[in-house]
Formats: C-alpha cells, sequence, structure tokens
C-alpha cells in the first residue's frame, strides 16, 4: 500500500511570514495526526482528526496555527505568522479507525515530515 | 507536555552488543509502542505492548512491560550498524480516542 505523503519536503520562510503543509493519509485510515519534533526532542502531538472532525487540539497554538481534513481525506496544516520557535519538522501520520483497546487499529504510520526553517 | 521519558538519553554500543533503552510514564495507558526514526526521515513502529501484556519478541527485538511501576524497556540483541537511530517509546492513553504521546527518545549509535 501507498505510504503517507507529505509535501513539502522542505521550506524556509522568514518570521511573519506564512507557510502551509499537506499531507495525504494511506487510504481507508479515518484518524490523522499532525506532529511537531523539535530537533532533539520527541514529537509533539498538535491535533487529531477522526474523519473530518478534530478530537484534539489541546496543543495546538491556535492564535498561529490551523489545520482543516477536507472530506476526511487530505489535511492541511497552516502557519500563520511563523515565529522563529516554529522551526521543526512537521510529521503527519494516520491509523485505522477502530474502537478503543483493539491493538492494530493504534499503529500509526508516518509520512517522512516536512522540515520547516523559521529565519 | 511529554509523557514518556526514555533513559538513556543516548547509547553508544559496539556491533554485536545488546543495546536496552527504557521508559517511564506518568498515567494509565491502554498500550505502549516503541518507533524507530532514522536521520532525517519519519517514525516507523516496531512493536507493540498492551497493558495486559508484560512481555513481548519481535525478532532481534524484546519488549517487557511494568505497568506497576509505569515503565517499560526496549533490548536489541546482537546490534547492527544498521540499528543506529532514534528510538521512541509512545503511550496510548486509557479512554478517549487514540492518542500517542512520544517521549524524548533515545539515540542509539552502533559502531562496526
Amino acid at each position: 500500500e501507498a505510504g503517507v505523503a507529505q509535501s513539502p519536503r522542505y521550506k524556509i520562510i522568514e518570521k511573519r511570514q506564512s507557510v502551509a503543509f499537506w499531507c495525504n493519509p494511506i487510504s481507508g485510515h479515518a484518524t490523522l495526526y499532525w506532529y511537531q519534533q523539535i530537533l532533539g526532542q520527541g514529537p509533539k502531538l498538535l491535533i487529531q482528526f477522526q474523519n473530518n472532525g478534530v478530537v484534539d487540539d489541546s496543543q495546538l497554538p491556535k492564535d498561529r496555527f490551523s489545520a482543516e481534513r477536507l472530506k476526511g481525506v487530505d489535511s492541511t496544516l497552516k502557519i500563520q505568522p511563523a515565529k522563529l520557535e516554529d522551526s521543526a519538522v512537521y510529521l503527519c501520520a494516520s491509523s485505522p479507525m477502530r474502537a478503543t483497546g483493539y491493538a492494530g487499529a493504534n499503529v500509526l504510520t508516518f509520512g517522512a515530515g516536512s522540515r520547516l526553517t523559521v529565519l | 507536555s511529554q509523557q514518556g521519558e526514555e533513559d538513556p538519553q543516548a547509547l553508544s554500543i559496539q556491533e554485536g552488543e545488546n543495546a536496552t533503552m527504557n521508559c517511564s510514564y506518568k498515567t494509565s495507558i491502554n498500550n505502549l509502542q516503541w518507533y524507530r526514526q532514522n536521520s532525517g526521515r519519519g517514525l516507523v513502529h516496531l512493536i507493540l505492548i498492551r497493558s495486559n501484556e508484560r512481555e513481548k519478541h519481535s525478532g532481534r527485538l524484546r519488549v517487557t512491560l511494568d505497568t506497576s511501576k509505569k515503565s517499560s524497556s526496549l533490548l536489541i540483541t546482537a546490534s547492527r550498524a544498521a540499528d543506529t537511530a532514534s528510538y521512541f517509546c509512545a503511550t496510548l492513553l486509557s479512554g478517549g480516542y487514540n492518542k500517542l504521546i512520544f517521549g524524548a527518545g533515545t539515540r542509539l549509535a552502533v559502531h562496526p
């Protein structure tokens, strides 16, 4: 099966500019995640969608970050305006939808990530 | 905030040696997973252990889980240079949707 596709792979912008990242999950995966990974740290969950609804965005800086999932498939993460501390890799992941407790449903497949550098 | 904390932060060993990484977490979990990340790449799932399991094997990987101590360990036996990567534990929190929280990771370097 095709993997999780992300674009662009690399983006360099100046602070206060805007940027958008795109993610296409594995076909049929209902749950989509966006994680932020700062250099040397573990991934931090920004937002989680189940189909096209948001189930968790508690760590999304909503004053500058926004995300949507179109028709429950593709997703876009936007940052406007960007700050220096937003420099990170933005990882998209997807997983199948099952009831909580079904082990196989909880395994995430990650894309290669989009590396953002804010100057 | 991070749910899991890995120990050590970095590990350097020779090929053929075993590598052990530990993970501690804070709240009740449904399962615990280990992922691997090669430099500049996305994360790849390695192994999942459920909260009612104590040990699991997959090839050269052995994972243990002690829910009373809220800790897990990942053992890689007979390591190879290709095992050089960062390893992350991730916990699936009990209740609600499939929210997976990652730790800070252990950077493993295996020298030929």
